[in-house]
């Protein structure tokens, strides 16, 4: 009930395109939908996130939108540059007594063909 | 520069040995969390904690232990008792309300 179900594994998008990645939860009690970006070596850093209030949130080129009745969320990339090709993780997390834990999907690792 | 800190970068140990994983913050947060990042599973919690001197199990503590005696201070201690040690640790930090943690640089720890 846990979990977070994130897909595809990988994505090859050409330089321009639109690059689209899906999440699946099941716990109705998360509140609060992250997408962290991660390069290589190097610790995820906060991309963008939404409530479940909201059904899209977009900041410059990166969007959420977010189904509540389906209980699904996505991140969409537009105009992808080079620039853009990292592992992308969404995440969802819930409000424990004393922690906000958040509980991530499998990650996806995008790259942007020049 | 505010951040978090986590050393060393890369660490190598031989089977059977304990060994601490170092993270340092300077953001003044009250919550410091550990992660293990596996290839192609997400991020997994092994402990969290909300305050000096208290410390909670994530998802996967076995095998590993934490203190928490000062604020800005979160040593994660892999056992010999951990079966997979290998793997990149990652040390996260929030203000207590808030979702939002921030991650250090993490450490990739090799075991043979």
């Amino acid at each position: 009930q846990q979990q977070v179900k994130q897909s595809p594994q990988s994505l090859i998008v050409q330089k321009g395109g639109i690059s689209i990645i899906n999440c699946a939860y099941e716990n109705t009690a998360f509140d609060y939908f992250p997408w962290y970006q991660q390069f290589p070596g190097k610790g995820p850093a906060l991309l963008i996130a939404i409530r479940p209030d909201v059904s899209e949130k977009k900041e410059g080129r990166f969007t959420i939108s977010f189904n509540k009745s389906a209980k699904q969320f996505s991140l969409h990339i537009m105009d992808s540059q080079p620039g853009d090709s990292a592992t992308y993780f969404c995440a969802a997390s819930w409000d424990e007594v004393r922690a906000q834990k958040l509980v991530f999907g499998q990650g996806t690792r995008l790259t942007i063909n020049p | 520069d505010g951040g978090i800190t986590q050393s060393p970068k890369y660490l190598f140990r031989k089977e059977g040995q304990n060994v601490t994983l170092s993270c340092e913050q300077n953001l003044n947060h009250d919550a410091m969390y550990w992660y293990r990042q596996d290839p192609g599973q997400g991020l997994r919690l092994i402990y969290y904690s909300q305050i000096v001197n208290d410390f909670q199990k994530g998802d996967i503590a076995e095998g590993y232990s934490v203190s928490r005696e000062k604020k800005e201070s979160f040593p994660l201690t892999v056992t010999s008792a951990q079966k997979n040690p290998t793997a990149f640790y990652l040390c996260a930090s929030s203000v207590p309300g808030s979702y939002e943690q921030y991650f250090g640089p993490g450490t990739r720890l090799t075991v043979t």
